[in-house]
């Protein structure tokens, strides 16, 4: 399996900000990819990142909003921008290895 | 897109009883189908997974099935435990999990009752 770290673990931010969230794994591996949980409900992929090339993001999300960094293969950014309170919501990276999937532990975002 | 559907959303068992839970998923390309644990405050851990190639697949107390011309698989906890109460998901992806995304279903709250 893979360990999986995430910075910050929360995070307090004001209307109209950013953030970046970073992502960081103990075994090289090809493609990550990030997630947001709104409390109690499930989880909505946000897109895939793949090393060395653009993300690849999913029907709702977009690059503006979500920029994702991918510069190595242990490691992703991923940066809310222009938060708006609905923004809240917990956001979770995973990294595929040896076909299957790990979760970080998540970073609940509140948006005031 | 890919769907999936999970019921139920809240499961109460007593303790040593089993549990089930079943999801559907709509994409009969998916061929990789995870199981995840949540704990409160916690990220998803993975606890079994099962790949369209198989039917049924056991580790210990837990066991998944999958029954590819229904487009179903369900999660069966035996012999439950105080820990096993969590948030479970099902998921279903194309590629394998290591290569695409997941889909998930709206997650079950299994309560093991002492």
């Amino acid at each position: 399996s893979a360990v999986i770290s995430q910075k910050p673990s929360r995070d307090i931010c004001q209307r109209g900000t950013s953030l970046t969230i970073q992502c960081q794994v103990d075994s090289q591996v090809t493609m990550m990819f990030w997630y947001r949980q709104q409390p109690g409900q499930s989880l909505t992929l946000i897109a895939t990142a793949n090393q060395g090339s653009e993300a690849t993001y999913e029907s709702g999300f977009v690059i503006d909003k979500f920029p994702i960094s991918r510069p190595n293969l242990t490691f992703s950014t991923l940066t809310v921008s222009n938060m708006s309170p609905e923004d809240s919501s917990i956001y979770l990276c995973s990294a595929g290895l040896a076909d299957e999937q790990f979760f970080g532990p998540g970073t609940r975002l509140t948006v005031l | 897109g890919e769907n999936v559907e999970q019921h139920p959303s809240t499961l109460s068992v007593q303790e040593g009883d089993s549990a089930v839970i079943k999801c559907t998923y709509s994409d009969s390309a998916s061929n990789y189908f995870p199981w995840y644990k949540q704990e409160l405050g916690k990220g998803p851990q993975l606890i079994i997974d099962i790949r369209s190639n198989v039917g049924e697949k056991k580790d210990q107390r837990i066991a998944v099935t999958l029954n590819k011309t229904a487009k179903h698989f369900s999660l069966h906890i035996t012999e439950t435990q105080p820990e096993d109460s969590a948030v479970y998901f099902c998921a279903a992806s194309l590629g394998g999990g290591g290569a695409d995304g997941l889909t998930f279903g709206k997650g079950t709250h299994l309560i093991i009752q002492p």
